[in-house]
């Protein structure tokens, strides 16, 4: 299996920039795309699409979102971050059978 | 708008057999892969399995293998999963998942999600 590697947590402040890592053991990357995707999830919600492909905004998500990296590195960032932006992030790769990683709880400061 | 309303869900005992239905609404139905992906109480997001527009083919973790079967009826535009051999480890909320993407195998829609718990 593919493992992620996120960090638990990040607080930033409002209006700042979010920058939140996913590290994996192998390359995702295949025929020029890197099968990397990021969801938000809020408490008692079910996990929301936001980036496919590593930089592809899904849709209907703001452009305050965006994705980048390839093979083993990638990030998602937020900016500026909103108060309505508290919420766990997880990364999923589908290089081989889908994995995701532990989640990354973004707070405010 | 794209729907995935799951239901089935409960309290079972380990050792017994239980099964998710969900009915999407939306989209052509038999044009997507779709899939199962659940979440422990306090814990991440599991892939738990994946079957093909046609239902030709199924996809499964080795957590699941032989004890979980993805299926599907395109005609009644509902998925399914049956549970057999249920553990405790399996207590989570299972989400229906939409596959987008041809090839790319990201999960593009969720439905709200159905709580199983396995206890005695």
């Amino acid at each position: 299996d593919i493992v992620l590697t996120q960090s638990p947590a990040l607080a930033v402040s409002l209006g700042q920039r979010a920058t939140i890592s996913c590290k994996t053991n192998q390359n995702v990357d295949y025929y020029g795309n890197s099968y990397m995707h990021w969801y938000q999830q809020k408490p008692g919600q079910q996990p929301k699409l936001l980036i496919y492909l590593a930089s592809n905004l899904a849709s209907g998500i703001p452009a305050r979102f965006s994705g980048r990296g390839s093979g083993t590195d990638f990030t998602l960032t937020i900016d500026p971050v909103e108060a309505d932006d508290t919420a766990t992030y997880y990364c999923q790769q589908s290089r081989n059978l889908p994995t995701f990683g532990a989640g990354t709880k973004l707070e405010l400061k | 708008e794209v729907q995935l309303v799951e239901t089935g869900g409960g309290l079972v005992q380990p050792g017994r057999s239980l099964k998710l239905s969900c009915v999407a609404s939306g989209f052509t139905f038999n044009n997507y892969w779709m899939s199962w992906t659940r979440q422990a109480p306090g814990k991440g997001l599991e892939w738990v399995a994946s079957i093909t527009n046609s239902g030709g083919s199924t996809y499964y973790p080795d957590s699941v293998k032989g004890r979980f079967t993805i299926s599907r009826d395109n005609a009644q535009n509902t998925l399914y999963l049956q549970m057999n051999s249920l553990r405790s480890e399996d207590t989570a909320t299972y989400y229906c998942t939409r596959i987008g993407g041809y090839g790319s195998y990201y999960f593009d829609y969720w439905g709200q999600g159905v709580m199983v718990t396995v206890s005695s």
